[in-house]
């Protein structure tokens, strides 16, 4: 089965920095890469997703880029703000199609140190 | 619109009993996935149904069983509880007509003792 893998556990930055978190995976049938991200005690929440057929997508201050050659993906936050500190997971999903079971990393905690 | 609720928020329970955890879907999603989270670590998938039916499955022992109502909600059940079954148990409901992410419940806390 597909297999997740997620660095660092642990990232502290200070506000205004950037922030780039990494996951590899390991299935080569796998077509859809969501972030979602959970705050303390709450829900995960979706921050950004892409697909194979893209490269990189961009939403305001989060990115994600893919490389299927090389099986890896990342987060980029730029700016951080204070707000922003959460565990961050990313995942992927086998057989195709954002319906399909989710595997996922083990999680980045996040601090934005003000 | 009301998104994905679950029901209980906490739960505790004691080894060797069946627990029951309800989840109901966002409004317009017909898939729901059951997921368990243990303490610092991502969510794992549990299983997936659609149509009634279990459509997927992941690496749980047959201890774990759902089922989903004509209303698109769902239940999970666990029977025989064990120590190591103490996690969040997240429930995650998207729309299978499109490429609908998953949206995710708070989810239910269940402690074993």
């Amino acid at each position: 089965g597909e297999n997740v893998e997620q660095h660092p556990s642990t990232l502290s930055v200070q506000e205004g920095d950037s922030a780039v978190i990494k996951c590899t995976y390991s299935d080569s049938a796998s077509n859809y890469f969501p972030w979602y991200k959970q705050e303390l005690g709450k829900r995960p929440q979706l921050i950004i997703d892409i697909r194979s057929n893209v490269g990189e997508k961009k939403d305001q201050r989060i990115a994600v880029t893919l490389n299927k050659t090389a099986k890896h993906f990342s987060l980029h936050i730029t700016e951080t703000q204070p707000e922003d500190s959460a565990v961050y997971f990313c995942a992927a999903s086998e057989g195709g199609g954002s319906n399909y079971k989710l595997t996922f990393g083990k999680g980045t905690l996040l601090t934005v140190n003000p | 619109d009301a998104g994905v609720t679950q029901s209980p928020t906490h739960l505790i329970k004691t080894r060797g009993q069946q627990v029951t955890l309800r989840c109901s879907p966002k409004s317009g999603h017909d898939t729901v996935s059951w997921y368990q989270q243990a303490l610092g670590q991502g969510p794992q998938f549990i299983f997936q149904y659609y149509e009634e039916e279990e459509r997927q499955r992941g690496n749980f022992p047959d201890r774990f069983s759902g089922h989903q109502f004509p209303n698109y909600s769902s239940e999970l059940n666990v029977n025989a509880l064990l120590l190591g079954d103490s996690a969040l148990y997240l429930c995650a409901s998207s729309w299978e007509g499109g490429n609908s992410p998953l949206h995710f419940g708070n989810g239910t806390r269940l402690t074993v003792t």
